[in-house]
């Protein structure tokens, strides 16, 4: 497989430490946001989601926020490691209109994540 | 491994040209979606087919199309290609209908136009 090469925001940290990636979404009406984690030659992969009646989802290791007043959200890792090296995407949707024009999934243009050892 | 497997990989053609994507989901999955992942436009949703059904158009051409198969399997038609076709293209899988759900990416379709 290959990677797609655009020319990425990168963010680059030390084997352990915390990751920040942030997004700026662009529809006020999104209710469901979702971040995908892309490795090269792969496709995207799901990592975590969060509805909009939330401002804060945690997992394992990654934490996400929502601020909806700016229309910002970011993704935490903790105590990050070599296999977190990626292009993070953030993802939006209005779930009451999907189907129509305004209810597809849209992907930000992500941030490459470098960590080095 | 997420289970939906896309074929061919690496696909070169001409201008002009005609050619056919193949999609196969998880097992078990009834939706089927597809993307663009282009250099200058990021990733961007094309069509999602639900047993069968198209369920939601997002921003693909009218010179492309897809269709989803009674064996759940789905095919991404792109016809009179444009160099500006080039990209990745990659097929997700759900169980359901709903947008909100999981999708499962495919290892994707590289696609070079010349």
């Amino acid at each position: 497989g290959e990677s797609v090469g655009l020319h990425l925001p990168t963010l680059s940290v030390q084997e352990g430490d915390n990751s920040i990636i942030n997004c700026a979404y662009s529809n006020s009406a999104s209710d469901y946001f979702i971040w995908y984690k892309q490795e090269s030659g792969k496709g995207p992969q799901f990592i975590i989601d969060i509805r909009s009646n939330m401002d804060k989802r945690q997992g394992q290791r990654v934490t996400v926020l929502l601020n909806k007043t700016v229309k910002h959200l970011s993704l935490q890792i903790a105590a990050t490691q070599p296999g977190d090296s990626a292009v993070y995407f953030c993802a939006e949707i209005s779930l009451r209109n999907y189907g129509g024009s305004q209810g597809n999934l849209i992907f930000g243009k992500g941030t490459k994540l470098s960590v080095k050892p | 491994d997420s289970g939906v497997t896309q074929t061919p990989k690496h696909l070169i053609t001409a201008t002009g040209q005609r050619v056919t994507l193949r999609c196969s989901p998880r097992s078990g999955d009834l939706s089927v979606y597809w993307y663009q992942q282009s250099l200058d436009q990021g990733l961007q949703f094309l069509i999602q087919y639900y047993n069968g059904e198209e369920r939601a158009k997002g921003n693909i051409l009218e010179r492309f199309s897809a269709q989803q198969f009674p064996d759940l399997h789905s095919e991404l038609n792109l016809s009179s290609l444009e160099l500006g076709d080039s990209a990745l293209y990659f097929c997700a899988s759900s169980v359901g209908r709903l947008a909100g759900e999981e999708q499962y990416f495919g290892p994707g379709t590289r696609l070079t136009v010349t």
